[in-house]
């Protein structure tokens, strides 16, 4: 296990529903992120929040709205996605945002909107 | 735009063989570049960093490579077992205009065949 903890782990929602993914760490680290990952795609960076701040957010559209409560807990909520949003979904952090610091991923969560 | 290219999707080696990866990137000028491995339904694991001025790097049975006048990277596991077999994926970390860096290559999925 890396450290990071991200529930659920799969998830089926409709295009109509609500959801909100989890993502916990206890590694003391200062910066997480939100990840997507499709298939033959490489992993697009969503959102970084550094000391529970956002600092990035890659155009990505309004139906995903990230939010850091603590340094150690994120979220991803979830609404009116289409099917093209299905996708796994990594959280991960790092010690702080120096480009020489390694990413702890999470187990991800496998989204799929019908 | 910044581009990374692992060249083979997907690679078969014999087990006890030694696999060679490759990473090639355009338009970027990293500071860092790292490797990780994603076995199936699982977030990645890092594996080893190497700085821009490092030529080579080892770990174990691994060895990381860094031509930055080729753009390339080279990843290397020795004697290869069955149990090396999973996707491994390139990142290359720096920063541009005082903005962080963070981008992944597809990745290469490796198989081990006993």
């Amino acid at each position: 296990e890396t450290g990071v903890t991200q529930t659920p782990r799969h998830l089926v929602m409709g295009m109509t529903n609500k959801k909100s993914l989890k993502c916990e760490q206890h590694l003391g680290h200062n910066a997480m992120y939100w990840y997507k990952q499709s298939a033959k795609k490489p992993l697009e960076l969503m959102f970084v929040y550094s000391l529970e701040e956002r600092v990035e957010n890659n155009s990505v559209p309004s139906r995903f709205s990230p939010e850091c409560p603590n340094s150690s807990h994120l979220f991803l909520h979830l609404h009116t996605l289409q099917p093209e949003d299905s996708a796994l979904y990594l959280c991960a952090s790092s010690q702080d945002r120096s480009p020489n610091t390694e990413a702890f991923f999470g187990q991800g969560t496998r989204l799929t909107v019908v | 735009s910044q581009k990374i290219e692992q060249n083979s999707e997907a690679l078969n080696i014999q087990e006890g063989k030694t696999a060679t990866l490759t990473c090639n990137y355009t338009n970027y000028s990293p500071a860092y570049l790292q490797w990780y491995r994603q076995d199936p339904g699982r977030g990645p694991v890092f594996l080893l960093l190497i700085r821009e001025n490092e030529k080579e790097k080892r770990k174990e049975r691994l060895k990381v490579t860094f031509d930055t006048t080729l753009k390339q990277s080279l990843f290397h596991i020795t004697a290869s077992q069955p149990a090396d077999s999973a996707t491994y994926l390139c990142a290359l970390t720096g920063t541009t205009s005082g903005t962080y860096k963070y981008i992944f290559g597809t990745g290469t999925r490796l198989k081990v065949l006993a």
